[in-house]
């Protein structure tokens, strides 16, 4: 079965504090990745498309990047308006019409 | 440009009553979608429009249909609705399909089903 996961759940950092989100798929063909940014109440907002593996996608203080079973989305310095839930999803090699997203990583980044 | 709108913002149903969701883009993307949102859920697709004129069901198309009633609007209708139904609901577009191009999401509608 077609899957994504991300983790962890849930992070607080200070601000300043740089770390990782990550981002896991086991598909039988990925096309492509997908990060987006929610903000509470909010639809998702586009932030990143990685298509092949060593790719990497750089906007302001995060920078995302692409191996053959997952992603990273690296936020250096954060500051606290950084703080929103981050959402990974992946479209098929097979079936492309589709987005398969994972569950988010809700971000909190305190002064 | 508004991108993505939608309508209503907030809906509270009975159980068995029936209503649309609307949807509009003036992007003038080819495919647009409906997804529902729940908590430790992510996002799910329900329906999907690869372009004007064609709908293909998603992950979780049961007890909803909807109509591609123009190459800009996409509305989702519930027939009969359940407490199940409760959920955040979000219209998306794409300029297209192939290659995968990234979608852009409305605001969202906010149902609850008593």
């Amino acid at each position: 079965e077609d899957q994504v996961t991300q983790s962890p759940e849930a992070l607080r950092l200070q601000e300043g504090e740089s770390s990782s989100l990550n981002c896991s798929y086991t598909v039988s063909g990925l096309r492509g990745l997908f990060w987006y940014r929610q903000d509470p109440g909010k639809g998702p907002e586009f932030l990143f498309t990685l298509y092949s593996a060593g790719e990497e996608k750089e906007k302001e203080r995060l920078k995302a990047t692409l191996t053959k079973k997952e992603s990273f989305l690296h936020i250096t310095a954060p500051k606290p308006e950084d703080s929103a839930t981050y959402l990974c999803a992946v479209t098929l090699s097979y079936n492309t019409d589709k987005l398969i997203f994972g569950t988010g990583t809700r971000l909190q980044v305190f002064p | 440009n508004a991108g993505v709108t939608q309508t209503p913002k907030f809906q509270v149903l009975k159980t068995g009553q029936s209503m649309t969701l609307q949807c509009a883009q003036d992007m003038n993307h080819n495919s647009m979608y409906w997804y529902r949102q729940d908590p430790g859920m992510g996002l799910r697709l329900i329906y999907y429009s690869a372009s004007e004129g064609t709908t293909d069901k998603g992950e979780v198309p049961n007890g909803y249909n909807v109509s591609r009633l123009n190459k800009r609007e996409f509305s989702l209708r519930l027939e009969s609705a359940a407490p199940s139904q409760t959920s955040v609901y979000f219209c998306a577009s794409s300029r297209g399909t192939r290659p995968p191009d990234e979608q852009y999401f409305g605001p969202g509608t906010r149902l609850t089903v008593t």
